[in-house]
């Protein structure tokens, strides 16, 4: 079946250095792709999305770069601050067809 | 607007007692959706709903019913709780009318404990 996956498990960053975080995906025909931000205690957060027929989208400090052809997916958190500690979920979809797929998440740690 | 709410937002339970937890949003959105997170082991999806009085079976279904009466909310039952259903369960809907159907908007959860 469909499965989304994460490189690493935990990251730790320093303040004010950029934060790059991976994602892997399995269905090539997933052609939405999505991340949350998951403060402690607090449900999922849309940050960033993207659709199948662009490789970058920005936003504001975060980029999310789409690679289909290995079927990997980043998001990339300029300047990280403190406030940016938390787990990070990417997800895929088939759109209008399947529900979401989540990955386990990444852990983001600043070091101040 | 208050998004998406949950209710309650922790519950105690024994073995093999029911409860339902209760979701709600104001965002007149048609699809509806509960999930289950466990440490290590991400956003797992129960059970959800694509309109009012429809249902379908998600990645884990078992031990859980749902029932969606009216658009705006969206009910997850347990009719005999087990330990292994331990769990944090959050709720979520997504809009159908325009695109991107498939960003979902979290509620903040519901932290239950089956002893």
């Amino acid at each position: 079946g469909e499965s989304v996956g994460l490189h690493l498990p935990t990251l730790s960053v320093q303040e004010g250095d950029n934060s790059i975080i991976n994602c892997a995906y399995s269905n090539s025909a997933s052609d939405y792709f999505i991340w949350y931000k998951q403060e402690s205690g607090k449900g999922p957060q849309f940050i960033i999305d993207i659709r199948s027929n662009m490789d970058k989208r920005q936003g504001q400090r975060v980029t999310v770069l789409l690679n289909k052809t290995v079927k990997h997916l980043s998001l990339q958190i300029a300047a990280t601050q403190p406030g940016d500690s938390a787990v990070y979920f990417c997800a895929d979809a088939v759109s209008g067809n399947t529900p979401l797929v989540f990955g386990k998440g990444t852990r983001l740690s600043v070091i101040a | 607007n208050a998004g998406v709410t949950q209710t309650p937002k922790f519950r105690v339970l024994k073995t093999g007692q029911s409860m339902t937890l209760l979701c709600a949003q104001d965002m007149n959105h048609e699809y509806m959706y509960w999930y289950r997170q466990d440490p290590g082991m991400g956003l797992r999806l129960i059970h959800y709903s694509v309109g009012e009085g429809t249902t379908a079976k998600g990645e884990v279904p078992d031990g859980y019913n749902v029932s969606r009466l009216k658009k705006q909310n969206f009910l997850l039952g347990l009719e005999s709780a087990a330990p292994s259903q331990t769990s944090v369960y959050f709720c979520a809907s997504s809009r159908r009318d325009r695109a991107p159907q498939e960003t979902q908007y979290f509620g903040p959860g519901t932290r239950l404990l089956v002893l």
